[in-house]
């Protein structure tokens, strides 16, 4: 069993909605990454987050760590958007990251 | 800072050659990581340095994997005998930790191996 669980595994939206991906883990972490990978590209960090909320142009992550959960939201999504999105966490006392499986956004014109 | 830099960014090769993938990471960044990503496994930590030292190398599947890091600009991932199993994408990554810097990751554009 995957200790970082996401979901949905595949999202299909129309270009302009708003988009939510989840991200839950089992135990305490220092930190927590989102990644973008899009088709046959390289991986690009967007954000990572050890508390809180982080905002860069679009994007919006969340963390609540009681809760053991992050969110991803693109507003105004765009095919631009299009994407695997990863989740990783970095659990306490180590920096061995664990991956999710991913999460496949298609944004229809 | 031109990012991390990988090479080559795709390799065809025959069963049982030797393959060396490298690597060079950002200027200054003291964590070097290297990945591999295959269709049914996802994405995997072969091996990280810290400073130039392996730290932990767990995740490396084999023998047949080697990993060095002989200067803080430069690394390399060898395989020899390299198998049709072996085929991936493999990721360099890097990144930086000092007192209060939580060391976000920076990702080269990988280097697809292919093993006929």
């Amino acid at each position: 069993k995957n200790e970082v669980e996401q979901s949905p595994q595949n999202l299909t939206a129309q270009e302009g909605e708003f988009i939510t991906i989840n991200c839950s883990y089992s135990v305490g972490i220092s930190a927590l990454h989102w990644l973008q990978q899009h088709p046959g590209g390289g991986i690009v960090s967007l954000f990572m987050l050890s508390s809180g909320k982080k905002k860069h142009g679009r994007l919006i992550a969340t963390i609540n760590i009681q809760e053991k959960h992050s969110s991803l939201h693109i507003t105004a999504s765009h095919p631009r958007d299009s994407a695997v999105y990863i989740c990783a966490v970095r659990y306490l006392g180590n920096e061995k990251l664990t991956f999710g499986t991913g999460t496949r956004l298609t944004i229809i014109p | 800072d031109a990012g991390v830099i990988q090479s080559p960014r795709h390799e065809v090769t025959e069963m049982g050659q030797e393959v060396t993938l490298r690597c060079k990471p950002i200027s200054g960044h003291d964590y070097l990581f290297w990945y591999r990503q295959t269709m049914m496994r996802g994405l995997e930590l072969l091996i990280y340095f810290n400073n130039n030292v392996p730290i932990d190398d767990s995740g490396m599947p084999e023998d047949r994997f080697s990993a060095k890091m002989p200067n803080a600009s430069f690394s390399t991932l060898k395989i020899q005998p390299s198998e049709p199993r072996d085929s991936a994408v493999y990721f360099c990554a890097s990144s930086f930790r000092r007192r209060s810097n939580t060391g976000e990751l920076f990702f080269g554009e990988g280097s697809r191996l292919t093993v006929l």
